[in-house]
């Protein structure tokens, strides 16, 4: 198995602009997890989904943050308008029936 | 979740075996006890759970207490590639026991020393 698969790896942007998030979960799995981590605050969740749902996005950080799920194998994290303080590595993981996670390899932000 | 105490820091010698504790005083009858760990700029990494027995997989090994109120985590022949940062989380699992996601303390950062 691939395992979770993010895009991109890296990403630098300006303020202002609109940056997208892709996740590519475990093929089966039925949860789907947003993290962010910054030096600040750490590893913090910020929305999870199940079976494509959103059941819990009290971790996001404000409007400017969205999240989609239209299928099973894909899931998108959107900021817009981005500012530099959503400077952070964003990781993706995914589960089957919300047992052990399994993590993706991250997408370093950078928003100049 | 119930919270986790875990020392900011460990130094390891390699080939030895490494010994990071866990403190969960309050975990409840239902949770789990996961270890994840982070290797600088990567995902954290899944390494073992349990609940009430050792478990041991081909990363590590888990001893929790009987009283469930703290744990082990065992790299017993820690190398250079170990040195990384160690969380211990308690949570439930499993469908409708509590889906949430992963609450992640500071961890240990385990330093192994050639």
């Amino acid at each position: 198995d691939a395992g979770v698969i993010q895009s991109p790896r890296h990403e630098v942007t300006e303020m202002g602009q609109e940056v997208t998030l892709r996740c590519k979960p475990i093929s089966g799995h039925d949860y789907l997890f947003w993290y962010r981590q910054t030096m600040m605050r750490g590893l913090e969740l910020l929305i999870y989904f199940n079976n494509n749902v959103p059941i819990d996005d009290s971790g996001m950080p404000e409007d400017r943050f969205s999240a989609k799920m239209p299928n099973a194998s894909f899931s998108t994290l959107k900021i817009q308008p981005s500012e530099p303080r959503d400077s952070a590595v964003y990781f993706c993981a995914s589960s089957l029936l919300a047992r052990t996670q399994y993590f993706g390899p991250g997408t370093r932000l950078l928003v100049l | 979740d119930a919270k986790t105490t875990q020392p900011p820091s460990m130094d390891c010698a390699e080939g030895r075996a490494a010994n990071l504790p866990c403190n969960h005083s309050t975990i409840s009858g239902n949770e789990y006890v996961y270890w994840y760990r982070q290797i600088h700029s990567q995902g954290p990494q899944y390494i073992i759970h349990g609940l009430k027995n050792n478990e041991t997989n081909e990363m590590a090994s888990l001893i929790i207490t009987e009283d469930r109120k703290s744990s082990t985590l065992i790299l017993p022949h820690a190398t250079l590639r170990d040195t990384a940062v160690y969380y211990c989380i308690v949570r439930v699992e499993g469908s409708g026991g509590g889906a949430d996601g992963l609450t992640f303390g500071k961890g240990t950062h385990l330093i192994i020393q050639p």
